[in-house]
């Protein structure tokens, strides 16, 4: 049974630090993984999706990795920004499945 | 191009009550996947629909139910509602995959249910 785990739940930093938020699973045979944003009482905003034949993905200060052999994903914010606020979620497809399975998430705080 | 819309926004139901709520799939995108989820947690997958059928289910009672209807859009409803059935419902929309799998998904803004 495929299980997310996202660490840490909770991240407090100050602007412009780089920082790295991190997504383990416990099975390998994923189909992609995908990156989310969700504001307060808000929808998923789509961040970054990444195949499971690829590495890693960019998108403006965004980076995310993926290594299936380890269980691991991680999500790179450069040069942190106040806006960066939100909970960042962390989902993935097994293969031979029509579901997302979602982490708990981690909630970010970005001081001005 | 519109992306994924939900209505309501938000709705009030007491305990024992029925709920439909909607979804418009993001232009192009056949597939509708709905999740819930509950305060501070992740979303859970409930059902996703594809060719108006319901085609992979998650862990929850027969009281969800849903519909997808020719032009993609679709309706999940909820029977004989309990406090716990209290959460965010969210829609996603995607353009099916080939074979078992789910491609990128795109989501709505969610409806809040509050049942009291």
């Amino acid at each position: 049974k495929q299980e997310v785990t996202q660490i840490p739940a909770a991240l407090s930093v100050p602007e412009g630090e780089n920082l790295v938020l991190n997504c383990s699973f416990t099975d390998s045979a994923i189909y992609n993984l995908q990156w989310f944003r969700q504001d307060p009482g808000k929808g998923l905003t789509s961040l970054l999706l990444i195949q499971s034949s690829q590495r890693e993905q960019t998108s403006g200060r965004l980076n995310a990795s993926l290594d299936k052999s380890s269980g691991r994903s991680t999500l790179y914010i450069a040069a942190s920004q106040p806006g960066d606020s939100a909970t960042y979620l962390c989902a993935l497809a097994t293969s031979g499945t029509y579901k997302y399975i979602f982490g708990t998430g981690t909630r970010l705080k970005v001081l001005a | 191009d519109a992306g994924v819309t939900q209505s309501p926004t938000h709705l009030i139901k007491t305990r024992g009550q029925q709920v439909t709520l909607r979804c418009s799939p993001k232009s192009g995108h056949d597939t509708v996947s709905w999740y819930q989820q509950a305060l501070g947690q992740g979303p859970q997958f409930i059902f996703q629909y594809y060719e108006e059928e319901e085609r992979q289910r998650g862990n929850f009672p027969d009281r969800f139910s849903g519909h997808q209807f020719p032009n993609y859009s679709s309706e999940l409803n909820v029977n004989a509602l309990l406090l716990g059935d209290s959460a965010l419902y969210l829609c996603a929309s995607s353009l099916a995959a080939s074979g078992r799998a789910v491609n990128e998904q795109y989501f709505g803004p969610g409806t809040r249910l509050t049942v009291t």
